[in-house]
């Protein structure tokens, strides 16, 4: 297993289009988690997936970020109509968990958005 | 409230020193985890910890679950060594990780 995944590293896009990111977790990780960073801030919870089901989302999100995990595995996380404040680090982390038992937590690399 | 409280928020020190970086949290947050991050890089793991201490190298975290507290220490400190520390705790109730705010370490040759 090579670790989280993210697709694609960096996308500059100009505001008003739709971008998508897409993580790829460690197999067998149930656990998936959105965070967003922004230059000398840390992590910013973005939302949180259980298997498919997605149990948790920030209040700070906009109706513009939806994500989505499918089957379990893979998850996308979709901003529609980009504007110059999304522009970020879209980080993604998996972890194997089971009730309070929680696994190491992986991070992936990071997407970074740029929004002109 | 469910918080995660670091300290101290900046830290510099001479290469060699043994360094702690503290984390206290509230009620309902059941583990914890101690995160890297060096300047413009992607976050690594270093510990998970729900009880007791882990090493790994010179690196060594521990956890008082009746204080609620934890700490990460580093050993014989190198420049290398220079990054954020974050700890973030697991929340019992869903499973959501409550971030501190960081510990920027400067470790100076």
């Amino acid at each position: 297993d090579t670790g989280v995944s993210q697709n694609p590293r960096h996308k500059i896009t100009k505001r008003g289009q739709n971008v998508t990111f897409r993580c790829d977790p460690i197999s067998e990780h149930n656990r998936l988690y959105w965070y967003r960073q922004t230059l000398g801030q840390g992590p910013e919870f973005l939302t949180y997936f259980q298997n498919e089901a997605q149990l948790e989302k920030s209040r700070l999100l906009s109706d513009r970020f939806s994500a989505e995990r499918p089957k379990g595995s893979f998850s996308t996380l979709e901003i529609q109509r980009t504007e110059q404040g999304d522009s970020a680090m879209y980080l993604c982390a998996s972890s194997l968990g089971v009730t309070a038992f929680t696994g190491e937590l992986f991070f992936g690399e990071g997407s970074r958005l740029t929004v002109l | 409230k469910n918080e995660v409280e670091q300290s101290p928020q900046n830290l510099t020190a001479q290469e060699g020193e043994f360094i702690t970086i503290n984390c206290s949290y509230s009620v309902g947050i059941s583990a914890l985890h101690w995160l890297q991050q060096h300047p413009g890089g992607g976050i690594v793991s270093l510990f998970m910890l729900s009880s007791g201490k882990k090493k790994h190298g010179r690196l060594i975290a521990t956890i008082n679950i009746q204080e609620k507290h934890s700490s990460l220490h580093i050993t014989a400190s190198h420049p290398r060594d220079s990054a954020v520390y974050i700890c973030a705790g697991l929340m019992d109730s869903n499973y959501q990780l409550i971030w501190g705010a960081g510990t920027k370490l400067i470790i100076k040759p």
